[in-house]
Formats: C-alpha cells, structure tokens, sequence
C-alpha cells in the first residue's frame, strides 16, 4: 500500500502564495492524488483530484487561486493570494485496490 | 447536489459496540460506481478510512480494524450503517462518511459526528 508524506506545517502572509508538499512512497509515483481541506472545527472539504502528469480536476465551487502540479513521486497545491480562510489543515489522500489512505495532513497558518 | 449526514451516540462506555448511521441524499447506492465510506479523526490527529460500501454490495475495511468493522446498506433508505465492536477511549473521535465513485477519492464529506468513549 502507497504511504503519503506530508509536512507538518508551512506557512505564508497574507496575498502570497504557498505550495504544499505531498510525497508518495517508492514504487507508487503514478498515483493519482486528492487535496482535502479541512479548516478549524469543521469536516474536510474535497478540493481537487490531482495525476501523475500534472492534470487535475478541482471540485464544484473550489476557487481558481487553488491549483495542482506533479512532479515525480511529489504531487503539490498551490495556494495563490492566501486568505485568512485558507488557514486550515490539508490532507492528500490516495488508494490502491480501492484501498484509501490519507498523508498526516499540513497545517497551513497565514501570516 | 450531494449531502451527507451522521447520526449515532455521542457517548458510548468501553467495550460497547457503536452503530452510526449515514443518511444521504443526491445520489443513490443503486446506481453503478456509487460507494459510501466511513472515515475518523481523533481529537488533534489525522484522518483515518475505516470502511467502503459499493453499489453493488462491494466491501472494503481498513486492514487494523477489520475485525471490529460492519459497514451495511439500506439502499431504499439512502443509508448506510458502520458498526464498530469492542469501543476503547483510543476510539474517541469524529466519525466522517463521505462520498466515493469506485476508483476514485472521497468527494463530498459529511459534517461528522464527535463519539467518546468513557465510563
């Protein structure tokens, strides 16, 4: 089963921009990927589905400073002209047969 | 538009069994590709899978506590069951089910509900 690895934290000011990292372990580099966002005291929100080759599919209502890239094992978001409601935990999430498995999760703090 | 919705006791005592239930509405577990899973998060840590329901009755569980694990569908009620035997207070946390299509990721959560575990 695929293992994902996270950060634990990064952080960025307010209108800036971060990249989160999510690395999936050896052998699985194809993978394809899911972002969640799950801010302060509430349920994770589905954010995008992201491939191996860069594609992603971002989910209804998700707001255009949110974007995905790929790059070997590491599959990233994103966020452009941080918010103070993009202050939140983000968790990447991958499956193989069917099998779910989610990384630790990178708590986002804006400055 | 798809919803989901947990229900179940907020407070159960070591050793008992607990049964939530997800009632959703938007799509139905009748129609080919449609799942439902279970997914938890202690208080401060991670997400953790537990279960998948499929359209077709397809079942999957998290390999650590497949033996504790009953996930159920009543497809006419929109609803699907998890129950989890033998609860411990390391079970303590927020029950999420969410929306699955079969080969993909979850795509649309429930608001979850907070189960402790306690005497």
């Amino acid at each position: 089963q695929p293992v994902l690895t996270q950060s634990s934290s990064a952080s960025a000011s307010l209108g800036s921009s971060v990249r989160l990292t999510c690395t999936l372990s050896s052998g699985h580099n194809t993978y394809i990927i899911a972002w969640h966002q799950q801010q302060p005291g509430k349920a994770p929100r589905y954010l995008m589905k992201l491939e191996g080759s860069g594609s992603y599919t971002k989910g209804s209502g998700v707001p255009d400073r949110f974007s995905g890239s790929s790059s070997g094992a590491d599959r990233y978001l994103t966020i452009s002209n941080l918010q103070s409601d993009d202050e939140a935990d983000y968790y990447c999430e991958t499956w193989d047969s069917d099998t779910p498995t989610f990384g630790g999760g990178t708590k986002v703090t804006v400055l | 538009q798809i919803t989901l919705k947990e229900s179940g006791p907020t407070l159960v005592k070591p050793t008992q069994t607990l049964t939530l239930t997800c009632t959703f509405s938007g799509f139905s577990l009748s129609t080919t590709g449609m799942g439902v899973g279970w997914v938890r998060q202690p208080p401060g840590k991670a997400l953790e899978w537990l279960a998948l329901i499929y359209w077709d009755d397809y079942k999957r569980y998290s390999p650590s506590l497949r033996s504790r694990l009953t996930i159920t569908k009543d497809t006419f009620k929109n609803q699907v069951d998890l129950t989890m035997t033998d609860m411990d207070p390391v079970d303590t946390a927020t029950y999420y089910c969410a929306h699955r299509v079969f080969g993909s990721s979850f795509d649309s959560w429930g608001q979850g509900t907070l189960v402790t575990v306690s005497s």
